[in-house]
């Protein structure tokens, strides 16, 4: 168990419906990053928050926003849903920002299923 | 544009039968090389972080090894239950994947 905590663990919806999934990290841990793995892409950066600001951004599209609340909490909305949007949506967490001992866990993920 | 490109992309040994996986990267300026274990459905499971060609890491059957363009994975005297995909990462915050090595070990 990496501490870090992610719901709903499965989730079916519809095409053109918006979802949120949700992010715990582990305690302590003021980084959360969100990837994104599908079959033919493999895990794929998405974006990372530090204390409540972004951080980075990787290949996110528009129709999907995040964001980290003040309880350290992270929120990823994913709108305007497309087939090829299902896949799994990892949630990771670190310490801090990128340093020497800086270690990145992943929570278990969320199957994300487009119909 | 760092890359990461990890060989064989499958590998099946009998257990006992000792090998090495592959990790070559091209980064700018490495800042870390990881290694994470994932099983179907899971999410990856942190296993070595190694910064400096020379390091060597060890873990169970595991040891992890760095130069300054490859990283192994040697996987000794494997076991069933070492079936996995290992994936092979740099970067620091934003990791780059490779898209790993499937690993089935028979007994």
């Amino acid at each position: 168990d990496s501490g870090v905590t992610q719901t709903p663990k499965h989730l079916i919806t519809a095409t053109g419906q918006r979802v949120t999934l949700r992010c715990s990290p582990r305690s302590g841990d003021l980084s959360v990053y969100w990837y994104q793995q599908s079959l033919d892409q493999g895990l794929q950066f998405l974006i990372q928050y530090y204390n409540g600001e972004e951080r980075a951004k990787g290949n996110i599209l528009e129709r999907f926003s995040a964001q980290q609340f003040p309880d350290l909490h992270s929120e990823l909305n994913l709108s305007s849903l497309e087939l090829g949007d299902s896949a799994l949506y990892f949630c990771a967490s670190s310490p801090q920002l990128a340093r020497s001992g800086n270690t990145i866990y992943f929570g278990e993920g969320s199957w994300l299923t487009v119909v | 544009e760092d890359q990461v490109t990890q060989s064989p992309e499958a590998l099946r040994l009998q257990e006992g039968e000792s090998s090495s996986l592959n990790c070559s990267y091209t980064v700018s300026g490495l800042r870390g090389l990881f290694w994470y274990r994932q099983d179907p459905g899971k999410g990856p499971e942190f296993l070595f972080t190694l910064y400096s060609a020379g390091e060597e890491k060890e873990k169970e059957r595991l040891k992890a090894t760095l130069t300054k363009k490859e990283s192994f994975l040697h996987i000794t005297a494997p076991k069933p239950e070492d079936s996995a995909t290992y994936l092979c990462a740099v970067g620091a915050d934003k990791l780059i994947f490779g898209t790993g090595t499937r690993l089935q070990v028979f007994p």
